[in-house]
């Protein structure tokens, strides 16, 4: 069974303190690995996909890497509209995507 | 949100009520599905559909009832609602190409 766990729950930065989010998981035969962002009252947002061990993508401020075991979410410089709960996605096989339950990230200016 | 509607974006119901939230896209994709949005749960499948005429059981299914009669729409029905379906709902569609899913903007019901 798929799986997929978050970690911190929650992040709190003040304005321009450089972190990183994470996602673990444990998959059979991994597909793609999904970054969302959501913002209260709205729909998750699509960031990246990423699909293979030492891939990166950027966009921004974020830049997502991936390993065979786990992917970051690296915030640079964040500002206070990068607030938001992010959320990672797990697609394997012909199953559903598996999401996490989410970093819920505060940026302070 | 990427052509995905859903309707309505608010709703309260009474215990026992019924009630359908629609989502409709206009993108012709063949994956749709329906996701529950709950604090400290994170999105949890409800239902799912891969085309028209078929459909099949996410992790939540109980206490739903989908059904896809066009590639276009798939509704989501409450025969009998309780309190414990009070959510947010989610609709999402998916490219089949990447993999990546697009979301409506939610459906925030209430059961009392």
């Amino acid at each position: 069974e798929d799986q997929v766990t978050q970690s911190p729950e929650a992040l709190r930065l003040q304005e321009g303190e450089s972190s990183s989010l994470n996602c673990s998981y444990t998959v059979s035969g991994l597909r793609g690995l999904f970054w969302y962002r959501q913002d209260p009252g709205k729909g998750p947002e699509f960031l990246f996909t990423l699909y293979s061990a030492g891939e990166e993508k950027e966009k921004e401020r974020l830049k997502a890497t991936l390993t065979k075991k786990e992917s970051f979410l690296h915030i640079t410089a964040p500002k206070p509209e990068d607030s938001a709960t992010y959320l990672c996605a797990v697609h394997s096989g012909n199953t559903p995507l598996v999401f996490g339950k989410g970093t819920r990230l505060s940026v302070i200016a | 949100n990427a052509g995905v509607t859903q309707t309505p974006k608010f709703q309260v119901l009474k215990t026992g009520q019924s009630m359908t939230l629609q989502c409709a896209q206009d993108m012709n994709h063949e994956y749709m599905s329906w996701y529950r949005q709950d604090p400290g749960m994170g999105l949890r499948l409800i239902h799912y559909s891969v085309g028209a005429g078929i459909t099949d059981q996410g992790e939540v299914p109980n206490g739903y009832n989908v059904s896809r009669s066009t590639t276009e729409d798939f509704p989501l029905r409450l025969l009998s609602a309780a309190p414990s379906q009070t959510s947010v709902y989610f609709c999402a569609i998916r490219q089949e190409a990447t993999g990546e899913l697009f979301f409506g903007e939610g459906s925030r019901l209430t059961v009392l």
